[in-house]
């Protein structure tokens, strides 16, 4: 069990659709990120949100859209995504960005499969 | 641009046996992460290490950090099978966070 609980675990959408992935914390960390891993490779920094605001966007493609709407909640957009963008998406939290000796906690992720 | 290299990338050994795997970042960095990740399951935090000469314990795993040479260690100690898995380490700089491509440790009963 994580305690950053991402939803749903899987979805199979396509290429025309419109879907969001969801992501919780209840630890009062004020740092949340989105990361892609595809299989077998490590996981790329997609987003960082510092405080509710977005700090970092690693020149993600616009049809990937993230929203923080409070300090506990994380989402990710998504809008005629391509076969490509299949993938495990896993949503982090952290106390900080910047000075912390503390890990990111990661949720179990989203298997995203895109048709 | 920050890499972070890690090696070996595959890494089969026998219950008992011990060894270590190397992480080699590029530039300065704020902060060194070890994680460890099952098949089809999420990533798991193993240690944190801050400063030069860092050495941190867990069980059978030990990382240490040489800041002025740019590597972080994992050692693993008379590995049991229950420690087969990817472990990845990773890099903090300016609130970027970049892994290593992992190493996949089989341990063989």
């Amino acid at each position: 069990d994580t305690e950053v609980t991402q939803t749903p675990k899987h979805l199979v959408m396509g290429m025309t659709n419109k879907k969001s992935l969801k992501c919780e914390q209840h630890m009062g960390h004020r740092a949340m990120y989105w990361y892609k891993q595809k299989a077998k490779k490590p996981p790329e920094l997609m987003f960082v949100y510092s405080y509710e605001k977005l700090s970092i966007n690693e020149s993600v493609p616009s049809r990937f859209s993230p929203e923080c709407p409070n300090s506990s909640l994380l989402n990710l957009h998504l809008h005629a995504l391509q076969p490509e963008d299949s993938a495990l998406y896993l949503c982090a939290s952290s106390q900080e960005t910047g000075e912390s000796n503390q890990p990111q906690h990661f949720g179990d992720g989203t298997r995203l499969s895109i048709l | 641009e920050l890499k972070v290299e890690q090696n070996p990338l595959f890494l089969s050994m026998q219950e008992g046996k011990n060894y270590t795997i190397y992480c080699n970042y590029s530039t300065t960095s704020d902060r060194l992460y070890w994680y460890r990740q099952d098949p089809g399951k999420s990533l798991e935090s193993l240690f944190v290490l801050l400063s030069n000469g860092a050495v941190k314990q867990e069980g059978r795993l030990m990382a240490s950090l040489d800041t002025k040479a740019r590597l972080s260690t994992l050692h693993i100690t008379a590995a049991v099978h229950d420690l087969s898995a990817t472990y990845f380490c990773a890099v903090d700089r300016d609130d970027k966070i970049i892994f290593g491509k992992g190493t996949r440790l089989h341990i063989l009963p």
